[in-house]
């Protein structure tokens, strides 16, 4: 149980272009879920919470306009990398909590297998 | 924001040696949880743990809350064991959002 997926796993493209990352819940709901980036060999840095039927908040020193996020159902998240340059190559990760209130682990995160973006 | 520090920053071990992994945190915590990155960058969970002890096989972990600390245990180490361990931590303060941040990490490298 618990599973969050992520697609695309790999994708590489232009300066200048938009790409679309998505996150899902497989098995459960999730009001909340994470976006965060990690650079080679360093730790994760959360780039923002983004719950359900509302607006993400933002970490500060992420631009909200070039990451848009957008979390349209209870599965569902998206992070959109908005006119792509080179310094935003990353690793991107996504987690999502299914906890419930009153429930022991309701603050767990569960995570995604990664987005590798490229961009050249 | 909270604080969160892993020690050591790199481990190398013989297979079948046991090792401690310790994550100090500046805070009181909601939320604590233990990862093994595998080499294609999927983090694993391996114990929610704001406090209290726990066992999963050859795996323990064991938070101190009142100490701000939790310290991972890896028996009979295996070459599979090999990665990076984070430890995470959400903050009292953050509330419902409990949202995470990370340690450096510890980098485990087990020779056969």
């Amino acid at each position: 149980g618990a599973v969050v997926s992520q697609h695309p796993s790999r994708v590489i493209c232009k300066s200048g272009t938009s790409v679309k990352i998505e996150c899902r819940s497989l098995d459960f709901q999730a009001t909340t879920m994470f976006w965060y980036r990690q650079f080679p060999k360093k730790s994760l840095m959360l780039m923002a919470t983004s719950n359900e039927g509302s607006k993400a908040t933002y970490e500060q020193g992420v631009e909200k306009d070039k990451f848009l996020i957008n979390h349209a159902s209870l599965t569902l998240s998206t992070l959109t990398v908005t006119s792509a340059h080179p310094e935003d190559s990353s690793f991107y990760i996504c987690s999502a909590r299914p906890g419930e209130v009153g429930l022991a682990g309701y603050y767990e995160q569960y995570f995604g297998p990664g987005t590798r973006l490229t961009v050249t | 924001g909270i604080q969160v520090e892993q020690s050591p920053p790199d481990l190398i071990l013989q297979e079948g040696a046991n090792s401690t992994l310790r994550c100090n945190f500046s805070d009181s915590v909601n939320n604590l949880q233990w990862f093994h990155q595998n080499p294609w960058g999927q983090l694993i969970n391996l114990f929610y743990i704001p406090s209290g002890t726990k066992q999963n096989g050859r795996l323990s972990a064991t938070t101190v809350a009142t100490e701000r600390y939790s310290l991972l245990y890896i028996s009979s180490s295996q070459t599979t064991d090999s990665g990076v361990y984070f430890c995470a931590v959400g903050a009292r303060v953050t509330g419902a959002n409990s949202k995470l941040t990370f340690g450096k990490g510890i980098t485990l490298s087990v020779r056969p």
